[in-house]
């Protein structure tokens, strides 16, 4: 499958402990995206990476959150001194895009945050 | 920031009627619209988009129209079929300029079709 993959697919951790999620891009894809998705709202932007540079951080995405994409291919976002509202799916997404024409987005299938 | 709005929430259609969601956006700068289904317990996947310099393109059953003077889009699919039931996402994108490449999601229509 040369699909995006994402590690964990579940996670239950207690507050206050670390988390860190990976995500493993299409291969050729230069663009890596992560969102966060709550039950019943749509996928909320947190960061994106064009190969190994973050370019945009969201202002929802407080100090206890960090990504990096070391090698321009996979990343990871990790979330420090977990709380309950961090329970969510983080979904990473991959494309290829240049300037002036954004690939479509392929989503993984989400890794889900419980904290207790 | 991009403000994206997405009605209705829920859809309820019987078998073999249309369905229409609708979104408006706020960013007369965006050029690029896709439409995301998001199957229970799955990812979302692009099933249709459009570039601002189109007002409309069909995929078979599917289709998607712009208008962006008035900044709002509309999924269109026809003769509805059980699997079409699903979570519908909008999503827009503003012209390419680094830094600023992130899809807005709309909030979701779930549409149910009836047998």
């Amino acid at each position: 499958d040369t699909g995006v993959s994402q590690d964990p697919r579940h996670k239950i951790t207690k507050r206050g402990q670390n988390v860190t999620f990976r995500c493993d891009p299409i291969s050729e894809h230069n663009r890596l995206y992560w969102y966060r998705q709550t039950l019943g709202q749509g996928p909320e932007f947190l960061t994106y990476f064009q190969n190994e540079a973050q370019l945009e951080k969201s202002r929802l995405l407080s100090d206890r959150f960090s990504a990096e994409r070391p090698k321009g291919s996979f990343s990871t976002l990790e979330i420090q001194r977990t709380e309950q509202g961090d329970s969510a799916m983080y979904l990473c997404a991959s494309s290829f895009s240049v300037v002036g024409n954004t690939g479509e987005l392929f989503f993984g299938e989400g890794s889900r945050l419980t904290v207790l | 920031g991009e403000n994206v709005e997405q009605h209705p929430s829920t859809l309820s259609v019987q078998e073999g009627d249309s369905a229409v969601i609708k979104c408006t956006y706020s960013d007369s700068a965006s050029n690029y619209f896709p439409w995301y289904k998001q199957e229970l317990g799955k990812r979302p996947q692009l099933i249709i988009d459009i570039r601002s310099n189109v007002g409309e393109k069909k995929d078979q059953r599917i289709a998607v129209t712009l208008n962006k003077t008035a900044k709002h889009f509309s999924l269109h699919i026809t003769e509805t079929q059980p699997e079409d039931s699903a979570v519908y996402f909008c999503a827009v994108l503003p012209i390419s300029n680094f830094g600023n490449e992130k899809l807005t999601f709309g909030t979701g229509t779930r549409l149910t079709i009836i047998p």
